[in-house]
């Protein structure tokens, strides 16, 4: 059975800092893993997603990669600001079906 | 383009009573989830369609959940009668089709149960 956990569950850090938000799967037999951003009170948005053909992704300031054989994702985020405050979660795709399983996510706090 | 519409956005009930959740997916998607987050976890899937057939609904408490995805577009997730562990907040998610795509989720639906 899929597991997917994240480390840590809550994070603050000042304005200015990269930082660096871990994911890990306990099964290495997956199609795809995404990060998700959700903000209080509302859905979640996709930032990125990685093939499990491929290594990382980056869109814009952020940065994702994967590593399957260990199980682990990493999620890289270069100079904070205040507007990336959100909870981050991640999620493997492990069968056929597409059916997403999350972590339980890491809430990041950046202060200006 | 538009994406995932929920609604309601909040809805207050007591136990017993019964709830209805209605999702109108993007455009075009034909794959379907409706996901439960518990307060401080993440999303767990309920039930996935495709189309309007049923791809999984493993963890949907059968005996007090229900959905249905008349004509493969819109969505409506039941509860009856409801529970107090059932207060979460309940998301509705499309993709174009479910192998390596992108979900897209709508706001979500916050339930409390009192």
């Amino acid at each position: 059975k899929q597991e997917v956990t994240q480390i840590p569950a809550a994070l603050s850090v000042p304005e200015g800092e990269n930082l660096v938000l871990n994911c890990s799967f306990t099964d290495s037999a997956i199609y795809n893993l995404q990060w998700f951003r959700q903000d209080p009170g509302k859905g979640l948005t996709s930032l990125l997603l990685i093939q499990s053909s491929q290594r990382e992704q980056t869109s814009g300031r952020l940065n994702a990669s994967l590593d399957k054989s260990s199980g682990r994702s990493t999620l890289y985020i270069a100079a904070s600001q205040p507007g990336d405050s959100a909870t981050y979660l991640c999620a493997v795709v492990s069968g056929n079906t597409g059916k997403l399983i999350f972590g339980q996510g890491t809430t990041l706090q950046v202060k200006p | 383009e538009a994406g995932v519409a929920q609604s309601p956005r909040y809805k207050i009930i007591e136990k017993r009573q019964s709830v209805a959740f209605w999702c109108n997916p993007i455009s075009g998607h034909a794959t379907l989830y409706w996901y439960q987050q518990i307060l401080g976890q993440g999303p767990k899937l309920l039930i996935q369609f495709q189309n309007n057939g049923v791809v999984d609904d493993s963890q949907l408490p059968k005996d007090r959940f229900s959905a249905e995805r008349l004509k493969g577009v819109d969505s409506t997730l039941k509860i009856q009668p409801a529970k107090l562990e059932d207060s979460a907040v309940y998301l509705c998610a499309s993709s174009l089709g479910f192998e390596g795509r992108p979900q897209h989720f709508g706001d979500g639906t916050r339930l409390s149960i009192l």
